[in-house]
């Protein structure tokens, strides 16, 4: 009954490769986000999409690419890895863009050889 | 394991101790705010919210206080458990032309001995 749901939950790769990690919520809500946390377990924001359109682009390099095929689902697809990318990247979703809490999923821990 | 979070600033308490944490947020239009806790390889968990027009909520053993005057947010634990210990993140939902982006705080770790 997980409500906000990210695969993989561990990835590691080689500089240079392309990946992706996958976001799906089944609790209903309109808006999806993703954020970066980094070793600091700093949280910063880094897409958020609603009813499948961007909303918030920071300012991430166009290597990561989000991609939204219906409200449910929210995927990044990170270009060229750098070691820099390694970090642990959470998906949450909201009801609309509200003052509504965000629930998060679980994480991805991306590890950069 | 996680080696994640070592400079985290920490709070240690005894179980049955009543924990507050604080956090200082940065912009005066925000004007909605969460506490969300983090367990370790899991993910932020909603706690409680507040509203701008509001300076204390409560919930099932937190509280949450919000001073706008200094720009100050607390969480109250009352009767901390061991099940507490986590790291626990403010955030901050700004008014920025519509975008309604949540920005955290850098989290406070609260570590319960039993």
């Amino acid at each position: 009954d997980t409500a906000v749901s990210q695969t993989p939950k561990y990835l590691v790769t080689q500089m240079g490769n392309d990946k992706s990690i996958k976001c799906e919520q089944n609790l209903g809500h309109d808006t999806m986000y993703w954020y970066k946390q980094d070793s600091k377990k700093f949280l910063k924001i880094m897409f958020s999409y609603n009813n499948k359109e961007l909303i918030i682009n920071e300012t991430v390099p166009n290597r990561f690419s989000p991609k939204s095929p219906d409200k449910a689902h929210l995927n990044l697809h990170i270009n060229s890895l750098e070691l820099g990318d390694s970090a642990v990247y959470f998906c949450a979703s909201s009801q609309d863009l509200k003052d509504q809490p965000q629930h998060f999923g679980d994480g991805t821990r991306l590890s950069i050889l | 394991g996680e080696s994640v979070g070592l400079h985290l600033p920490t709070l240690s308490v005894q179980e049955g101790d009543n924990s507050i944490i604080n956090c200082a947020y940065s912009n005066s239009a925000s004007d909605y705010f969460i506490w969300y806790k983090q367990e370790s390889g899991k993910g932020p968990q909603f706690i409680i919210d507040i509203r701008s027009n509001m300076d204390k909520r409560q919930g099932q053993r937190v509280t949450v206080l919000l001073n706008k005057t200094v720009k100050h947010l607390s969480l109250q634990i009352a009767a901390t458990q061991p099940g507490d210990s986590a790291v626990y993140f403010c955030a901050e939902n700004l008014q920025d032309t519509g975008r309604r982006a949540l920005t955290f705080g850098s989290g406070t770790r609260l570590q319960v001995q039993p």
